[in-house]
């Protein structure tokens, strides 16, 4: 149980086009679901959180006219980079919290690596 | 802020050699500490969550304990596929739900 998936799993695009990420729990529902950043031989950085139904939190010194997220349902989250540069390129993860459960835990899907040109 | 601080770097250990990994946190009001394993160019695998002082917890080769001020990964007999990045976070009073990473531990076990 608490499978998390992303699509896609890596993609490869030119300076200044839009990136659409997509992140969906497969076997529960999430009320929340996370989006983080990860550079090569680093740690995961949270980027926003998102709540299903409302606008995502974004953390200190993350665009959110940039990295537009969007929590359209109880299973579905997708984080769009917009205007992406060659700085964007990294290995983007999200999570998600069982939606009614008193435990804390995150579970997280694959990832996603993204290469700006 | 919540801070999390783990140690090793790196361990680098022969199949069947027992070790143990070490996360120093500081947060307000703990809600959670959490146990991650991440494998290259993936995402991390939950493994444990730890909630209080003295609580312990298995999962085959590995333990997980907590103490007030960190937490400790016991690996035990390890195998070669016991290799990974292991992540410790944790969550609290004044970032709950929100988990504050260490920068990981690179294990790897040879035979």
């Amino acid at each position: 149980g608490a499978v998390v998936s992303q699509h896609p799993s890596w993609v490869i695009c030119k300076s200044g086009t839009s990136v659409k990420i997509e992140c969906r729990s497969l076997d529960f529902q999430a009320t929340t679901m996370f989006w983080y950043r990860q550079f090569p031989k680093q740690s995961l950085m949270l980027m926003a959180t998102s709540n299903e139904g409302s606008k995502a939190t974004y953390e200190q010194g993350v665009e959110k006219d940039k990295f537009l997220i969007n929590h359209a349902s109880l299973t579905l989250s997708t984080l769009t980079v917009t205007s992406a540069h060659p700085e964007d390129s990294s290995f983007y993860i999200c999570s998600a919290r069982v939606r009614g459960s008193s435990y804390n835990e995150q579970f997280f899907g694959p990832g996603t690596r993204l290469t700006v040109l | 802020e919540d801070q999390v601080t783990q140690s090793p770097e790196a361990l680098r250990l022969q199949e069947g050699e027992s070790s143990s990994l070490n996360c120093s946190y500081t947060v307000s009001g703990l809600r959670g500490l959490f146990w991650y394993r991440q494998d290259p160019g993936k995402g991390p695998e939950f493994l444990f969550t730890l909630y209080s002082a003295g609580e312990e917890k298995e999962k085959e080769r590995l333990k997980a304990t907590l103490t007030k001020k960190e937490s400790f990964l016991h690996i035990t007999a390890p195998k070669p596929e016991d290799s990974a990045t292991y992540l410790c976070a944790v969550t609290g009073g004044t970032s709950y739900g929100k988990l504050t990473f260490g920068q990981g531990t690179i294990l790897t076990v040879h035979p």
